[in-house]
C-alpha cells in the first residue's frame, strides 16, 4: 500500500507557467519533505515543514514555495518555472525531526519536464 | 567539504555474487544516523538500512548489511546474492542534528552522490 503518494509521475509545463506538484501521505507524520533531484545528482532538500511550521532552505530560489493545507497533503508551488527547474521532485515524511534513526520515506517522485 | 563521500559512481556485480558498495562520511557530532537508499530508474526512493553511531554492531536486512567502522567514519553496504533487481542507483545519506535560526533543532538528511549498480545475468 502507497503510504506517500505523488501526483502525478510526470508533468510537463511550459517556460513561465506556474506548476503544482501535489504530495498525501497516509503515515500521519508530523514531517513533510519537499527535494529536488537533477539527473545523476543527489537529491537536494528544498525545505520542509514540521506540522505547519516552514522551514525554508537558505539557498532555495524564491521561485520554489509550499503549501500544507493539514497532515496529509502538502504542495510544491514553482511560480515560474525555468528550464533549469526541470528535474525529479521527491516528497518525504518522517514522524519527527528530532529522532536521529528515523527514516524518511519517500513517494515515487513527480518527473517535471519544462517546454 | 563532503559530508557523505561515495567514490564509486558506477559497479559491475555478477548475479548471485556478494557487492560492496562505499560510503565515508565526515562528522563533528557523536551522535548521527546513517542510512542506505535505493533509487531504481523509475525514481522513487526505497529505504534499504539503518546504522545508528552509538550501535555496537552492525545492522542486517535480509541481503543487506552494513560494514560500520566508527574509527574509519566509514558505512560500505554489503549486498549479499546479488539479484537482477538490484540494479538502481545507492545512495548513502547521513542524519546529524541541524540547528535552525530559532533555536530549535532539526535532523537533515545529506546525500552522498550515489552509486550506480548493474547486475550481470
Amino acid at each position: 500500500d502507497a503510504m506517500v503518494i505523488q501526483n502525478p509521475r510526470y508533468q510537463v509545463t511550459q517556460f513561465g507557467k506556474p506548476v503544482t506538484l501535489s504530495c498525501s501521505q497516509t503515515l500521519n507524520h508530523n514531517v513533510m519533505y519537499w527535494y529536488q533531484q537533477k539527473s545523476s545528482q543527489a537529491p537536494k532538500l528544498l525545505f520542509h515543514y514540521y506540522d505547519k511550521d516552514f522551514n525554508n532552505e537558505a539557498d532555495t530560489p524564491d521561485n520554489f514555495q509550499s503549501r500544507r493545507p493539514n497532515t496529509s497533503f502538502c504542495f510544491l508551488d514553482i511560480r515560474s518555472p525555468g528550464l533549469g527547474d526541470a528535474a525529479m521532485y521527491l516528497c518525504a515524511t518522517s514522524r519527527d525531526r528530532d529522532s536521529i534513526n528515523q527514516p524518511q520515506h519517500f513517494g515515487d517522485g513527480t518527473r517535471l519536464s519544462i517546454l | 567539504a563532503q559530508k557523505i563521500t561515495q567514490t564509486q559512481p558506477g559497479m559491475f556485480v555478477q548475479e548471485k555474487e556478494a557487492v560492496t558498495l562505499d560510503c565515508t562520511y565526515d562528522t563533528s557530532d557523536q551522535s548521527y544516523g546513517l542510512f542506505w537508499y535505493k533509487q531504481p530508474s523509475s525514481g522513487e526512493m526505497i529505504f534499504l538500512i539503518y546504522q545508528g553511531s552509538y550501535d555496537e554492531q552492525n545492522a542486517t536486512e535480509g541481503r543487506y548489511s552494513l560494514n560500520f567502522q566508527k574509527a574509519r567514519k566509514s558505512a560500505n553496504l554489503v549486498i549479499s546474492a546479488s539479484q537482477l533487481g538490484d540494479s538502481a542507483m545507492y545512495f548513502c545519506a547521513m542524519r546529524e542534528p541541524h540547528f535552525m535560526n530559532y533555536g530549535g533543532a532539526t535532523n537533515k538528511l545529506i546525500f552522498g552522490t550515489g552509486t550506480l549498480l548493474a547486475v550481470q545475468p
